[in-house]
């Protein structure tokens, strides 16, 4: 009930093209659904985040839509960019003294110039 | 300024061995955890301390030590290194909320035990 299921395991868009990574979690706790970018080399960093009272939120190129019946939410990035060449992780957490994060088996996107 | 720093980067050492990763917060949170990422690039949590007290122990070898000297400060230390701990291990850190809340990355320390 802990898991967060991520797809798909590779993605390659052309420049300018969408991309879209989906993740489906189990547990009805989680409140708090964020995605992080990982380049090689470093730590995964906040992308962008949503709540289950919201059903999108979008910050530049990036958007969240989240499906709460469906036990849903995906990651757009519009216009994709060479530079957003990256691995991109889900994950799910709720709140309290176990605030862990519980992350997908991530996505590696590869935008071709 | 670095949020959360951890040392070393990189640690390569023998079978058997036994070394420490130190890790420092300075965005003045009440919980730090450590993760571990596999070959595959798969992030599992493996300890999670609040307030200098362990939270999480996530079924992990008790080869595995951590240690909270302060609340900004979370070190991890590893008894004979097996070739299976070979992997990169991140500290995070996060406020501590009624709900769920960003957690901030270090860069990450790779281990490669030969």
């Amino acid at each position: 009930q802990q898991q967060v299921k991520q797809s798909p395991q590779s993605l390659i868009v052309q420049k300018g093209g969408i991309s879209i990574i989906n993740c489906a979690y189990e547990n009805t706790a989680f409140d708090y659904f964020p995605w992080y970018q990982q380049f090689p080399g470093k730590g995964p960093a906040l992308l962008i985040a949503i709540r289950p009272d919201v059903s999108e939120k979008k910050e530049g190129r990036f958007t969240i839509s989240f499906n709460k019946s469906a036990k849903q939410f995906s990651l757009h990035i519009m216009d994709s960019q060479p530079g957003d060449s990256a691995t991109y992780f889900c994950a799910a957490s709720m709140g309290g003294a176990t605030n862990k994060l519980i992350f997908g088996t991530g996505t590696l996107l590869a935008v071709q110039p | 300024d670095t949020a959360v720093s951890q040392t070393p980067k990189y640690l390569v050492t023998q079978m058997g061995n036994d070394k420490s990763i130190k890790c420092e917060q300075n965005l003045g949170h009440d919980t730090m955890y450590w993760y571990k990422q596999d070959s595959k690039k798969f992030l599992k949590i493996m300890f999670s301390y609040n307030n200098k007290e362990l939270i999480i122990n996530e079924t992990v070898p008790n080869r595995f030590s951590p240690k909270s000297p302060d609340k900004a400060h979370l070190n991890l230390h590893i008894n004979s290194l097996e070739l299976g701990d070979s992997a990169v291990y991140f500290c995070a850190s996060s406020p501590q909320t009624l709900t769920g809340a960003e957690a901030f990355f270090g860069q990450g320390t790779r281990l490669t035990v030969v």
